[in-house]
């Protein structure tokens, strides 16, 4: 298994310009996440996916927009990106009721100039 | 508002110490607690937590919940410098199966 698989691993945008995050996970877990981590904070959650064709907003939801067709793949779109969404950003998965808490991918690093 | 506190914010101990790390929290429907290591790159599983006053241990890291004061522990015996790391504790609530994390904590080991 490959686990939670992120693309890309660095991006630099210019403000104003759009992009797309990958998240993959191939364990067939239901709940699929989007964090972003700026420095020497935790993790802050931005929306996140109880299934296929369901999506909620979590903490921190402006300036983003995700959709989940697939079981497997979460994507997260920035739409006029902002210095302010400069941070990581971690995509994880769970199974419900599961004992080892998420999974997380290895984190694309993005900065907005 | 739902919320989960570590102290402290960062440490820095010898070789062979042990550390105990902190996490405080306040959250709706709590499902479990859980730690993570995050040396520079995703964060790792450590403990998952539900039930209070029974510990779990691996190897020189042990932790502990308490659901009436609403704390967790993380232990570390015998520090080496591959401790060094940033610990996160989060808590699962049932609703939404949503997790909150804590700033959490910067452990420095020196050799």
């Amino acid at each position: 298994n490959a686990g939670v698989t992120q693309t890309p691993k660095f991006r630099i945008l210019k403000i104003g310009q759009s992009m797309t995050l990958q998240c993959t996970q191939d364990m067939n877990h239901n709940y699929m996440y989007w964090y972003r981590q700026d420095p020497g904070m935790g993790l802050k959650l931005i929306y996140y996916s109880v299934g296929a064709g369901i999506t909620d907003k979590g903490e921190v939801p402006n300036g983003y927009n995700v959709s989940r067709s697939t079981t497997e793949d979460f994507p997260l779109r920035l739409e006029l990106a902002a210095p302010s969404q400069t941070s990581v950003y971690f995509c994880a998965s769970n199974r419900p009721g599961g004992d080892f808490g998420q999974f997380f991918g290895p984190g694309t690093r993005l900065t907005v100039l | 508002e739902d919320k989960v506190v570590q102290s402290p914010l960062s440490l820095v101990v010898h070789e062979g110490d042990t550390v105990t790390l902190n996490c405080s929290y306040e959250v709706t429907n709590f499902r479990s607690l859980l730690w993570y290591k995050q040396e520079k790159k995703a964060p790792t599983f450590l403990f998952m937590l539900t039930s209070s006053g029974i510990e779990k241990k691996s190897g020189r890291l042990s932790s502990i919940l308490d659901k009436k004061e609403l704390f967790s522990i993380l232990n570390i015996t015998a520090t080496q410098t591959g401790d060094s790391a940033v610990y996160l504790c989060a808590v699962e609530a049932n609703t939404g199966n949503q997790f909150y994390f804590g700033t959490g904590t910067s452990l420095t080991v020196i050799p």
